[in-house]
């Protein structure tokens, strides 16, 4: 049983530029989290979803970042008009139920943003 | 609001020595704690989680943790560590239907 995956595990950008993040789930797992991490910093909540759904999205910046979880395929983070500050570890962790506390969440390996 | 605060940044300890991470949380309902460990260039795998019940939780590897309600604590301890142990340490609350929160993070460096 495969865990969380993500790709690209690296991902240069140049300033300007988008950033498309992909993360499949934990089979069976039909919410997604993700999170980021910046440097010296714990992760950070962005984002929850479920399939094409949008659950809560408090942790979002305002602008330039998007996700997205269809019916088929894997979530998508997208962040356009990439800036330096956006350089962070992005984490996405799955879960078989709701964000109750009860339901232990599945990290992937994270995907290294560097923007240049 | 939830938050968590981590004490110590970074904790070097020797190979075989005890260990003890700090952890402290603030939140007004009831809580849900996790330990999260993460080693270099990984993501983050539960160690242990405190949900009901017994206020003192154990993981496979030697780690516990015990949940103190009046001192909104949930340190993280081990009594002999090893060279493998070394890694970011984090600690995380929740509740109800809300996401994760986590600390910033404690670095353990087992010292040969």
């Amino acid at each position: 049983n495969a865990g969380v995956m993500q790709n690209p595990r690296h991902l240069v950008r140049r300033r300007g530029q988008e950033a498309r993040l992909r993360c499949s789930p934990m089979k069976g797992h039909s919410h997604v989290y993700w999170y980021r991490q910046l440097p010296e910093e714990g992760l950070k909540f962005m984002v929850y979803l479920q399939k094409e759904n949008i659950i809560d999205e408090s942790g979002m910046p305002k602008e330039r970042f998007s996700a997205e979880f269809p019916k088929e395929g894997p979530s998508i983070l997208r962040i356009q008009q990439v800036v330096r500050g956006d350089s962070a570890a992005y984490f996405c962790a799955s879960s078989p139920r709701g964000a109750s506390g009860r339901s232990e969440q599945y990290f992937g390996p994270g995907t290294r943003l560097t923007v240049t | 609001a939830q938050s968590v605060t981590q004490l110590d940044s970074q904790v070097p300890v020797f190979e075989e020595a005890p260990v003890e991470l700090r952890c402290n949380y603030s939140s007004s309902v009831s809580v849900y704690l996790f330990w999260y460990v993460q080693y270099p260039n990984q993501g983050l795998q539960l160690l242990l989680k405190y949900l009901s019940g017994s206020t003192l939780v154990e993981s496979i590897n030697g780690f516990e943790a015990e949940f103190n309600k009046s001192q909104t604590s949930f340190h993280l301890r081990k009594p002999s560590v090893h060279i493998s142990d070394t890694a970011e340490y984090f600690c995380a609350v929740n509740s109800g239907n809300t996401p994760l929160v986590f600390g910033k993070g404690t670095r353990l460096s087992v010292i040969a």
